[in-house]
């Protein structure tokens, strides 16, 4: 069974500083990774996803994630930090060949604070 | 190109009441999946609808039901209803195995 581990409930850090939160995935096979955020009373929305192409991928907001099959993550990062991106960040995986049925991880809120 | 509906977007109900829940998938989309979100249990995949078929089924007791027309528009349906199953459910929209875009979830509250 695939399954995603997000490391940190909550990050918290300042306007302009470096964003990263932390996915790992176990999968048995090279598996579709994405990269959903949730504002409040909203549904999800893609960021970025990896599906065997490029191992840096690139997203929206100015995000971008790498993936790493040695160390089985897939964390994201961005460079500095906007007050707009305040919301909940959910890592997700689907079997490879499909990207439905996901399986997300437990969410990380980020918090930026001035 | 409008994106995912679902209605309502507020739901209140009792125990034992059964309720139905609405997506509109993106125009050109043909499956359509739900989730529910509990602080609890965070995001679980209840079913996947690909042509009117089921395609794919998570971990739910079978009070949980759904539909697809050939339209592409999807019907979740909870029978019996439980406290438990105050949440939010998701209804995402995809092309045959891309990317599924999320709407924005009907908020169901059982008294």
């Amino acid at each position: 069974a695939q399954s995603v581990t997000q490391l940190g409930s909550h990050v918290s850090v300042s306007e302009g500083a470096l964003v990263l939160l932390r996915c790992n995935y176990s999968s048995s096979v090279p598996p579709y990774l994405f990269w959903y955020v949730q504002y409040p009373n909203q549904g999800l929305q893609l960021l970025l996803k990896y599906t065997s192409a490029a191992t840096l991928v690139k997203g929206i907001n100015g995000f971008e994630a790498e993936f790493k099959k040695s160390e089985t993550s897939f964390h994201l990062t961005k460079p500095s930090a906007h007050m707009s991106d305040a919301a909940e960040y959910f890592c997700a995986v689907s079997p490879t060949g499909t990207a439905s049925k996901l399986t997300f991880g437990t969410g990380t809120r980020l918090q930026v604070t001035l | 190109k409008a994106g995912v509906t679902q209605t309502p977007r507020y739901l209140i109900k009792t125990r034992g009441q059964q309720v139905t829940l609405s997506c509109s998938p993106i125009s050109g989309h043909r499956s359509v999946s739900w989730y529910q979100q509990t602080p609890g249990q965070g995001l679980q995949f209840l079913f996947e609808y690909f042509s009117e078929t089921q395609r794919n089924k998570g971990n739910f007791p079978g009070r949980f039901s759904g539909r697809q027309f050939s339209n592409s528009r999807s019907e979740m349906n909870v029978s019996t209803l439980e406290l438990g199953d105050s949440a939010l459910y998701l209804c995402a929209s995809s092309r045959v195995t891309d990317t599924q875009y999320f709407g924005p979830g009907t908020r169901l509250t059982v008294l």
